[in-house]
């Protein structure tokens, strides 16, 4: 059974750092486009970043130069490591798979339950 | 980049009746297009993707239909489990959502 399970959100300063972990099971996360996707709240979904299984990386730009994804092969997990926080960052932070159907990206096929993120004085 | 407009922002629906959910692309996704239900405090379930596939364990009466810039949802007959919103979510790009429709109990 696949699962996804998010940790290390919390409340943090505006300029503050925060890392998210996402462990995974039931799949290969090297194997796969993992992406992490937010929800501030009361609001949409925002896709935020992408690792692909190659190790490229993309970000929205409203997060590019501040937000570093990454994965540790070994431990099966995502990570998102969160810098210069502002208010606009605060949100449910979600990891999801991206569906292997062999395109540059796909749709959403397995989620975590999210983490949620304040960004606050 | 593409812009994902979602109409009506809510909808009001009896039980049993059926409900129709727009999804538009501000240019062309082909059929790259997914459909999420979200209910309060849980994450978004995958419903159909490809414009019209079902995902796994997806009831029939949710269908899924267009191709382009124009989509629809349509619930056939509405189960009170089924009251939540709805993001259309486009793949032709970078990942893009709507803004979601709220589907609630008339």
């Amino acid at each position: 059974e696949v699962q996804l399970v998010e940790s290390g959100g919390g409340l943090v300063q505006p300029g503050g750092s925060l890392r998210l972990s996402c462990a995974a099971s039931g799949f290969t996360v090297s194997s796969n486009y993992m992406s992490w996707v937010r929800q501030a709240p009361g609001k949409g979904l925002e896709w935020v970043s992408v690792i692909y299984s190659g190790g490229s990386t993309y970000y929205a730009d409203s997060v590019k130069g501040r937000f570093t994804i990454s994965r540790d092969n070994s431990k099966n997990t995502l990570y998102l490591q969160m810098n210069s926080l502002r208010a606009e960052d605060t949100a449910v932070y979600y990891c999801a798979r991206e569906a292997p159907v062999g395109a540059t990206t796909s749709y959403f096929d397995y989620w975590g339950q999210g983490t949620l993120v304040t960004v606050s004085s | 980049e593409i812009v994902m407009t979602q109409s009506p922002a809510t909808l009001s629906v009896s039980p049993g009746e059926r409900a129709t959910l727009s999804c538009r692309a501000s240019q062309s996704v082909s059929s790259n297009l997914a459909w999420y239900q979200q209910k309060p405090g849980q994450a978004p379930r995958l419903l159909i993707y490809g414009a019209s596939t079902r995902a796994t364990g997806i009831p029939a009466r949710f269908s899924g239909s267009g191709s382009g810039t124009e989509f629809t949802l349509t619930i056939s007959s509405l189960q009170s489990e089924d009251f939540a919103v709805y993001y259309c979510q486009q793949y032709n790009n970078w990942p893009a959502f709507g803004q979601g429709t709220r589907l609630e109990i008339k």
